[in-house]
C-alpha cells in the first residue's frame, strides 16, 4: 500500500480533460513538501512531468498542469490524445519514510 | 544531452548478491544528487536508495535497509547500487536517476536493467 494514494485507473476520450488525483497526509503534501509527477509510457523509463507542484519541463506540452491544496495533488490534462495513454505517478518527500510514490494511475485514451 | 545507463543487472539466487552500475554523462556529475528507484515486475515505482552530491550522505528505504549499498565515483562519473542477501521480493528493474537541483524529484532516468532473484 502506497504513502501516497492515486486512483488505479482513469479514462477520457480524446479532446476531453482528465484529472489524477493524489492524496497525502500531513507528513508529506501536507508538510509543505511538493508534489511532483511522472509520464511511463509502455515499455520506457519514466519521465518527468512536473515537478514543484505546479511546474513544466522544457519540451512537456502545456497540455499538462498540476495543482497541489492541503495534503493532495493534482494531475489535469486537457486536450487529450491517443499518445497520452501512459500510468502517471506522482511522488513527494515524506518527513517519515523519505522519498514516497503514488501507486500509479494507468490513463486509457478511448 | 544527459544520459544515464546502467548495467549489471541479471539472475541470482535467492541470499546472493549484485552490483549495478549507473554511467552518467553530459552533465557534471559531481554536482547532483543520485538515486535508485526500482518497479516490480507488472507494479509500480518504488525509491530504493539515494547518495549526496559528494556522497558523504546516503539514504535508504526500510526494505533494503542493511542489505543494499550506495556510492558513487565522481572520478568516473558512475553511481553503483551493491546488493547483497538478496530476496526474492527484490527482483525488479532498476532504474539510476539523476535528482533535480531545486526539488526533490528526478529530471532523468536511466533506460533500467532486470534484477531477477530466483532458484
Amino acid at each position: 500500500q502506497s504513502v501516497l494514494t492515486q486512483p488505479p485507473s482513469v479514462s477520457g476520450a480524446p479532446g476531453q480533460r482528465v484529472t489524477i488525483s493524489c492524496t497525502g497526509s500531513t507528513s508529506n503534501i501536507g508538510a509543505g513538501y511538493d508534489a511532483h509527477w511522472y509520464q511511463q509510457l509502455p515499455g520506457t523509463a519514466p519521465k518527468l512531468l512536473i515537478y514543484g507542484n505546479n511546474n513544466r519541463p522544457s519540451g512537456v506540452p502545456d497540455r499538462f498542469s498540476g495543482s497541489k491544496s492541503g495534503t493532495s495533488a493534482s494531475l489535469a490534462i486537457t486536450g487529450l490524445q491517443a499518445e497520452d495513454e501512459a500510468d502517471y505517478y506522482c511522488q513527494s518527500y515524506d518527513s517519515r519514510l523519505t522519498v514516497v510514490f503514488g501507486g500509479g494511475t494507468k490513463l486509457t485514451v478511448l | 544531452e544527459v544520459h544515464l545507463v546502467e548495467s549489471g543487472g541479471g539472475l541470482v539466487q535467492p541470499g546472493g548478491s549484485l552490483r549495478l552500475s549507473c554511467a552518467a554523462s553530459g552533465f557534471t556529475f559531481s554536482d547532483y544528487a543520485m538515486t535508485w528507484v526500482r518497479q516490480a515486475p507488472g507494479k509500480g515505482l518504488e525509491w530504493v536508495s539515494g547518495v549526496s552530491a559528494s556522497g558523504g550522505y546516503t539514504y535508504y528505504a526500510d526494505s533494503v535497509k542493511g542489505r543494499f549499498t550506495i556510492s558513487r565515483d565522481n572520478s568516473k562519473n558512475t553511481l553503483y547500487l551493491q546488493m547483497d542477501s538478496q530476496r526474492a521480493e527484490d527482483t525488479a528493474i532498476y532504474y539510476c536517476a539523476k535528482d533535480c537541483s531545486s526539488t526533490s524529484c528526478y529530471n532523468y532516468w536511466g533506460q533500467g536493467t532486470l534484477v531477477t532473484v530466483s532458484s
